[in-house]
């Protein structure tokens, strides 16, 4: 079964340093999702691709993340200087244009900052 | 806020009872979504409803939409042991927003005993 990957799995950085995370999603998705979670909280939208164009951004801290889908396909989000109130979960998710309500997420990137 | 919120934060049962989880949210949508995830895993859909029906089924999912009280409910008939994780509601709004985009509540953790 076709899942959304994700990579790494644990991340654990100081603070001010570059860290990036890396997602392919299912074969054929047009549309990518970055989210953020934090322990105890429900996932929030950091930035939605439609093919290699950012589509909504407006929750992302443009200042230190930056997010790219060069070609359509995988996805990397960058957090330089990283700081202590960015650990989180950091889930990617991808769905079809014919079925665009449904959001498959991959197993997300552990982030810990120290 | 078009978030979700869920109650109660925390559900503790035994296998076999059944598990009821409700969720408010304050705008109108254009159909609202039930996920759930396991500890420290990625996030599973599990059913959608649009904001033209009232309860729909899924094996031993059922969830109904009072769209006038603007709220939700998901009932897990007969639980089990395995059916321990987090579930989340999520809306999508029905106001021009970006297509597709989710908005989640904070979850309820549910436990079920053996």
């Amino acid at each position: 079964e076709a899942e959304v990957a994700q990579s790494p799995r644990y991340k654990i950085t100081e603070k001010s340093q570059a860290v990036a995370f890396w997602c392919d999603p299912i074969s054929g998705h047009a549309t990518l999702y970055w989210y953020r979670q934090i322990l105890g909280q429900g996932p929030e939208l950091l930035v939605q691709f439609q093919d290699e164009s950012v589509v909504d951004d407006s929750q992302l801290p443009k200042d230190r993340f930056s997010a790219e889908r060069l070609k359509g396909v995988d996805s990397t989000l960058k957090i330089q200087p990283a700081e202590l109130g960015d650990s989180a979960m950091y889930l990617c998710a991808s769905s079809s244009r014919l079925s665009y309500n449904e959001q498959f997420f991959g197993p997300g990137t552990r982030l810990t900052v120290l | 806020s078009q978030q979700g919120e869920e109650d109660p934060q925390a559900l503790s049962i035994q296998e076999g009872e059944n598990a009821t989880m409700n969720c408010s949210y304050k705008t109108s949508i254009n159909n609202l979504q039930w996920y759930r995830q396991n500890s420290g895993r990625g996030l599973v859909h599990l059913i959608l409803i649009r904001s033209n029906e009232r309860e729909k089924h899924s094996g031993r999912l059922r969830v109904t939409l009072d769209t006038s009280k603007k709220s939700s409910s998901l009932l897990i008939t007969a639980s089990r042991a395995a059916d321990t994780a987090s579930y989340f509601c999520a809306t999508v709004s029905d106001r021009g927003s970006t297509l597709g985009r989710l908005y989640f509540g904070r979850g309820t953790q549910l436990t079920v005993w053996p």
